[in-house]
């Protein structure tokens, strides 16, 4: 079975740029989330899709940060302006109904 | 919201020892506590996982026992081996009910470093 897939796999951005990351599911999975996962901490859950509707997006800093996911099976996730705060690495995740999440292998993101 | 707590930061164990981390949650509806192990640079993969209607689980080297009383569940690694070194994480989520969705909505602990010396 294909993994999650995420792109790009590095990025390095100056403050006050936009930039965007991109997810693809396992096939069939219906649950999408995106995690950050700044150095040396754990990852935190930014937001969780099921299908193309958002079920909790409390932890996303909605000022800057959105993500979409328009017909239920991709998702992007876009941070403008960046700030140099957000240098982390992206994790995308996806689940099928009561089993376990499966994460991408992430973006790493540096803001400089 | 939960909070997990994981301790040692770091933890340091010769080849053949036993290695044990341990967490803390605090949401009591908390149901599903699975571990994932990340190696450097690479996605986090899940090792064991229980749920609350368990008190112990065992995969060959690996064990987790969880004690739903004083919300604390715990990782055991027997006869560590080089090849067990990387960043633990402990994880809580609450499944099904008013307000659970999934088992992927977890809230994480901060993580431990074993390393494992040959």
């Amino acid at each position: 079975e294909a993994g999650v897939a995420q792109s790009p796999r590095y990025k390095i951005i100056e403050k006050r740029q936009s930039v965007a990351f991109w997810c693809n599911p396992i096939s069939g999975h219906a649950t999408l989330y995106w995690y950050q996962q700044i150095l040396g901490q754990g990852p935190k859950l930014l937001i969780q899709f099921q299908n193309n509707g958002v079920v909790d997006d409390s932890q996303l800093p909605k000022d800057r940060f959105s993500a979409e996911r328009l017909k239920g099976v991709d998702s992007t996730l876009k941070i403008q302006p960046a700030k140099l705060e957000d240098s982390a690495v992206y994790l995308c995740a996806s689940s099928f109904q009561n089993t376990e999440a499966f994460f991408g292998q992430g973006t790493r993101l540096t803001v400089v | 919201g939960e909070n997990v707590e994981q301790h040692p930061s770091t933890l340091s164990v010769q080849e053949g020892d036993s290695a044990v981390i341990k967490c803390t949650y605090s949401d009591s509806a908390s149901n599903y506590f699975p571990w994932y192990k990340q190696e450097l640079g690479k996605r986090p993969q899940l090792i064991i996982d229980i749920r609350s209607n368990v008190g112990e689980k065992k995969d060959q080297r690996i064990a987790v026992t969880l004690n739903k009383t004083a919300k604390h569940f715990s990782l055991h690694i027997t006869e560590t081996q080089p090849e067990d070194s990387a960043v633990y994480f402990c994880a809580a989520s609450r499944r099904g009910g008013a307000g659970g969705t999934s088992y992927g909505k977890l809230t994480f602990g901060q993580g431990t470093i074993l390393t494992v010396h040959p």
